[in-house]
């Protein structure tokens, strides 16, 4: 069983919808990373979070240390917000991945 | 500032040949990580480097080696090639081991094994 599981694996939105991704995780972390990967391979890092609440632009990030549970939001997504969005998690010197969400954001 | 830099881009190699990947980190950064991507699997953590050290390595047989150079350059050298090594390749660098830094990732190297 994968120490971080992410919902939805797919998830296909109209322009202008909010999106949740959800990440749970069963072990004891240091750190969770919100990633961005476009097609072609890129990985862009999008948030480090170890309590509470970060914001960037349209996307906000949350996590709830107790319930070992993250969300990431974006409010009015936009076809360039098609992307697979990974949750990793810090525990000691390495990061655990979820498998990702594929995000189809569509005009 | 130049970000992280991984080379080559593209590889294609025969079973059974080994191969060195290389990453150079962001000037400054002295943790360089490795990860492995495939469609099956995901990212999976292959080893972490600081300071010339290994602090950590992942499930992975011993046919996936690394090392870090003084300079915090890194390569990761896989022998004996398979045809399940076929991924990406990606590092990440980082200014340190704590847990309150960031991770840049490269571009990665995309492996091919025939």
């Amino acid at each position: 069983k994968n120490e971080v599981e992410q919902s939805p694996q797919n998830l296909t939105a109209q322009e202008g919808e909010f999106i949740t991704i959800n990440c749970s995780y069963s072990v004891g972390i240091s750190a969770l990373h919100w990633l961005q990967q476009h097609p072609g391979g890129g990985i862009v890092s999008l948030f480090m979070l170890s309590s509470g609440k970060k914001k960037h632009g349209r996307l906000i990030a949350t996590i709830n240390i107790q319930e070992k549970h993250s969300s990431l939001h974006i409010t009015a997504s936009h076809p360039r917000d098609s992307a697979v969005y990974i949750c990793a998690v810090r525990s000691g010197y390495a990061l655990n991945f979820g498998k990702g969400t594929s995000l189809l954001v569509t005009p | 500032k130049a970000g992280v830099t991984q080379t080559p881009r593209y590889l294609i190699k025969t079973r059974g040949q080994q191969v060195t990947l290389s990453c150079s980190p962001i000037s400054g950064h002295r943790s360089v990580s490795w990860y492995q991507q495939t469609p099956g699997q995901g990212l999976q953590f292959l080893f972490e480097y600081f300071s010339e050290t290994q602090r950590n390595k992942g499930n992975f047989p011993g046919r996936f080696s690394g090392r870090q150079f003084s300079n915090s350059r890194s390569e990761m050298n896989v022998s004996t090639l398979e045809l399940g090594d076929s991924a990406l390749y990606l590092c990440a660098s980082s200014l340190d081991q704590g847990s309150d830094y960031g991770y840049t990732f490269g571009s990665g190297t995309r492996l091919t094994v025939v």
